[in-house]
């Protein structure tokens, strides 16, 4: 079975330094790895993927995502915080034999002025 | 491209009124639609998987009979909350994926938050 480990409840971060928010996961196959973004009564957006190639992702806003396949991580990172980036975030995972993207339970970023 | 769109966006019922949430992929054919349930302060939880044309597929512990799932046509998937419980209340959201579109990826909609008095 597939599942998202997300170890971290909330993360607080100083304005400008480097942020990393944690993600390991498990699946049957090759996994198909996903990072979101939601606000406060707000959908999710949609920040970065990894499929296959380069194990470093760029996504929107600025982050970036690793894939390591001998940890099983796929850790969220910042190279410089903003205020702004506060909210809660998602990370997801399919593995290529399943048919359903499984959800973290989420890691609320906290960024401080 | 790949916008899914979810109306109503919030909505207030009476406890033992039903409640239809739709969802509309706008310029691709889902050919799968998936339905989630948000409590505050939690993750998503999959709810249940609906193929066009075809009975949805639930997730343990989710009553098929109280949460209605149709799926008619490529582009509208419809989840009916019956008999709404305060219980009920969440933030509901889906999301889709077709034959044009990546296998390995969903589009979300933007939710709708149910609260039920």
């Amino acid at each position: 079975a597939q599942s998202v480990a997300q170890p971290e409840d909330q993360v607080n971060v100083a304005e400008g330094n480097p942020l990393t928010v944690k993600c390991t996961y498990s699946v049957s196959g090759n996994p198909y790895l996903f990072w979101y973004v939601q606000y406060p009564n707000r959908g999710l957006q949609f920040l970065l993927k990894y499929i296959t190639g380069d194990n470093l992702v760029k996504g929107s806003y600025g982050f970036e995502a690793e894939f390591n396949k001998s940890q099983t991580s796929f850790h969220l990172k910042k190279p410089s915080a903003l205020v702004s980036d506060s909210a809660l975030y998602f990370c997801a995972v399919k593995g290529d034999r399943d048919d359903k993207i499984i959800f973290g339970k989420g890691t609320r970023l906290h960024i401080l002025p | 491209g790949a916008v899914v769109s979810q109306h109503p966006s919030w909505v207030i019922c009476k406890s033992g009124t039903s409640v239809k949430i739709e969802c509309r992929s706008l310029d691709f054919q889902a050919t799968t639609m998936f339905w989630y349930r948000q409590f505050p302060k939690q993750s998503l939880m999959l709810m249940a998987t609906s193929n066009e044309g075809s009975k949805a597929t639930y997730e343990q512990g989710v009553e098929k009979d109280k949460f209605l799932i149709n799926h008619a046509s490529l582009t509208l998937s419809t989840l009916t909350v019956t008999s709404a419980h305060p219980e009920d209340s969440s933030f509901y959201i889906c999301s889709a994926r077709g034959p044009l579109t990546s296998y390995n990826e969903q589009f979300f909609g933007p939710g709708t938050r149910l609260t039920v008095l």
